[in-house]
């Protein structure tokens, strides 16, 4: 059974950093890229960042260009998020989302995690 | 930056069609995915590639795609259909979703 099982998400002050992180088990990881989606509460889906399974390709929203950085670790089977310079406005829900094999920043999404809350605040 | 606009709600009577669009320009050239989202739960894929059903998701729920225009449409409507609705497609290496629609079963 494919599952993805995110962690780290909390409570930041504006300004700080955080890493996500997504654990990977029930599907060969390495083949597969994966993303992460937020959603601030109540509203839309927003797509933040996607890398593809060997880590050497990674596509950014402009939203968060320069402020976060994704990367994997195949052999632990796990994605991460590294989130710096967190603004108000990052506050959400992120998910981690595995991209249909073997696809990348084409595919959809067949995976999802249940979702780490990530607030910003003072 | 590309756009995908869908209506904020769609009501539909119980064993009735519900048709939920996403508009976007030209959004017939592009693969359009669809998600199903209930409260306090994460996102469903329910239709990929404009038409096709993943395993589990049942024959009344299909999609199409043309012109400006693709649509989600669930025939026989249920209670448990009652859900946020969201399309996607890919544009220059980002993932654009839409808006989203709630669909109300009455």
């Amino acid at each position: 059974e494919v599952q993805l099982l995110e962690s780290g998400g909390g409570l930041v002050q504006p300004g700080g950093s955080l890493r996500l992180s997504c654990a990977a088990s029930g599907f060969i990881f390495s083949i597969n890229a994966v993303s992460w989606v937020r959603q601030t509460p109540g509203k839309g889906l927003e797509w933040v960042s996607a890398i593809d399974g060997s880590g050497s390709k990674t596509n950014y929203a402009d939203s968060v260009k320069g402020r976060f950085t994704i990367s994997r670790d195949n052999a632990k089977n796990t994605l991460y998020l590294q989130m710096n310079s967190l603004r108000a406005e990052d506050t959400a829900v992120y998910y981690c989302a595995r991209e249909t094999p073997p696809y990348f920043v084409s595919g959809s999404y067949d995976y999802w995690g249940q979702g780490a809350l990530v607030a910003v605040s003072s | 930056s590309y756009e995908l606009t869908q209506p904020l709600s769609v009501s539909v009577a119980l064993g009735q069609t519900a048709r939920i669009t996403c508009g976007g320009n030209n959004i017939g050239s592009k693969s359009v995915h669809w998600y199903q989202q209930k409260p306090g739960q994460a996102p469903v894929l329910v239709i990929y590639r404009d038409t096709n059903r993943p395993s589990g998701i049942p024959e009344r729920v299909s999609g199409s795609n043309s012109g400006n225009t693709a649509t989600l449409t669930i025939s026989r409507a249920q209670a448990g259909d009652e859900a946020d609705y969201y399309c996607q497609v890919w544009v220059s290496g980002t993932a654009v979703f839409g808006g989203g629609t709630k669909l109300t079963v009455l």
